[in-house]
């Protein structure tokens, strides 16, 4: 079973809209949680990372939060661009650091 | 370069063929992954190398999968007598010292089809 489980699969938004992006982890021991955004045909490239006592990190119209008690994460969009059309994946590092846990992603598609 | 490269960026094989896929990560980075992305699932973990070793390769699905790397930069990923099932994104990464951490960067892929 994955330790890492992402909703929605997809989503269609309007531009100009927010949205919102849940992750659960079940990983454990904790070590940080990443957000990763991946266009098509290209690698993942790192949103925000997270430690066990950091609630909340932004990065520009991109916003994590973090309950490591629920072990549950979101990540928040803001004012959506045509170029935030991605998949959006959450990762989560444990006691391993080398050994990543991956969530299945979530489609997001911004539509003009 | 200044990010990691994989080629070649697409590769469409016979069934049964071997193929070779390359990674080069960023300079100095001494930690280097590969994975595997298939359509609707999330990153498969294949093999880690520190250096010209590999740790961990217990990823890799069966012995038609090897991978090597040299000189502590460049690594190979071959895959012996392909089967359909080996049809993916293969993702390479590279790292500082993971142990500290630090962000794994990616690659592009390679997009692999066995006809």
């Amino acid at each position: 079973k994955n330790q890492v489980e992402q909703s929605p699969q997809s989503l269609i938004i309007l531009e100009g809209k927010n949205c919102t992006l849940q992750c659960n982890y079940t990983v454990s021991p904790f070590s940080n949680l990443r957000w990763y955004k991946q266009d098509t045909g290209r690698g993942p490239v790192s949103l925000t990372i997270m430690t066990f006592s950091e609630n909340t990190k932004s990065n520009g119209r991109y916003t994590a939060t973090l309950d490591a008690d629920t072990k549950q994460s979101s990540l928040h969009i803001t004012a959506s661009q045509l170029s935030d059309s991605a998949s959006y994946i959450c990762v989560v590092s444990g006691s391993n650091d080398y050994k990543l846990s991956f969530g299945a992603g979530t489609t997001v598609t911004v539509r003009a | 370069g200044a990010g990691v490269s994989q080629s070649p960026s697409n590769k469409v094989t016979e069934k049964g063929k071997d193929v070779e896929l390359r990674c080069d990560p960023i300079s100095g980075h001494t930690a280097l992954y590969w994975y595997r992305q298939s359509l609707g699932q999330g990153l498969e973990f294949l093999i880690y190398f520190q250096g010209n070793s590999a740790p961990d390769k217990s990823g890799l699905p069966s012995d038609r999968f090897s991978a090597e790397r040299t000189g502590g930069s460049v690594s190979t990923l071959t895959i012996q007598r392909t089967q359909q099932e080996d049809s993916a994104v293969y993702l390479c990464a590279s790292s500082f010292d993971p142990r500290t951490g630090n962000e794994q960067f990616f690659g592009p892929g390679t997009r692999l089809t066995v006809l």
